[in-house]
């Protein structure tokens, strides 16, 4: 069955560490994937897909199929990216996405 | 950018009536929208496909007699909660699919809805 999993609710790191977020999933195709964020108080937005393969507010994520991982990294966090993030995978052409729990990050001074 | 709108971004009503929430499609058209609904700090879980012209998809568990889905046109789609109770409050979410370009998915605000 599809599967996304993101094994940490909470990290909490001080501005200018770096960061990475989980995730893994499961998938038998070929997947697509995405990480979406939520700003407090913000809908639900795009941050990347990895078929772009680009860097977004210095956000980066490598689709590692031996692993099943797509792993969300920056290497300086800032506190204006507290947010909660969901990597979410798309399963079917109708593009339906699956998500996974959502990791917050808490990024101090 | 696209742009999705709901509304009534909250509401609260009383167990037994029906409320209906409304998603907007602002500047594109959408022949496809999803209804999500998130519970407190947990994640978003699909309930069911809205296409334009024809009958929702539900996901396995979602009970269809009981949120009522109708894409009456490109840019709006109607989800009505019939005889609801308190477990039913919840934050609902759309979602519209943007057919131009990369096929993205935008997001409304969600809507708080409270059954007394």
């Amino acid at each position: 069955a599809q599967r996304v999993t993101q094994p940490e609710k909470l990290l909490s790191v001080f501005k200018g560490a770096p960061v990475e977020l989980k995730c893994n999933y499961s998938y038998s195709g070929s997947p697509e994937l995405f990480w979406y964020v939520q700003y407090s108080r913000q809908r639900l937005q795009l941050l990347l897909r990895h078929i772009s393969r680009e860097s977004i507010k210095g956000f980066t994520a490598d689709l590692n199929k031996g692993e099943t991982s797509f792993h969300l990294k920056k290497p300086f966090a800032q506190e204006e990216d507290s947010a909660m993030y969901y990597c979410a995978l798309i399963y079917n052409q109708g593009g339906k996405l699956i998500f996974g729990q959502g990791t917050e990050l808490s990024v101090k001074p | 950018g696209a742009v999705v709108s709901q509304h009534p971004s909250w509401v609260i009503c009383k167990s037994g009536t029906s409320v209906k929430i409304e998603c907007r499609s602002l500047d594109f058209q959408a022949t496809t929208m999803f209804w999500y609904r998130q519970f407190p700090k947990q994640s978003l879980m699909l309930m069911a496909t809205s296409n334009e012209g024809s009958k929702a998809t539900y996901e396995q568990g979602v009970e269809k007699d009981k949120f009522l889905i109708n894409h009456a046109s490109l840019t709006l789609s109607t989800l009505t909660v019939t005889s609801a109770h308190p477990e039913d409050s919840s934050f609902y979410i759309c979602s519209a699919r943007d057919y131009r370009g990369l096929y993205e998915q935008y997001f409304g605000p969600g809507t708080r809805l409270t059954v007394t």
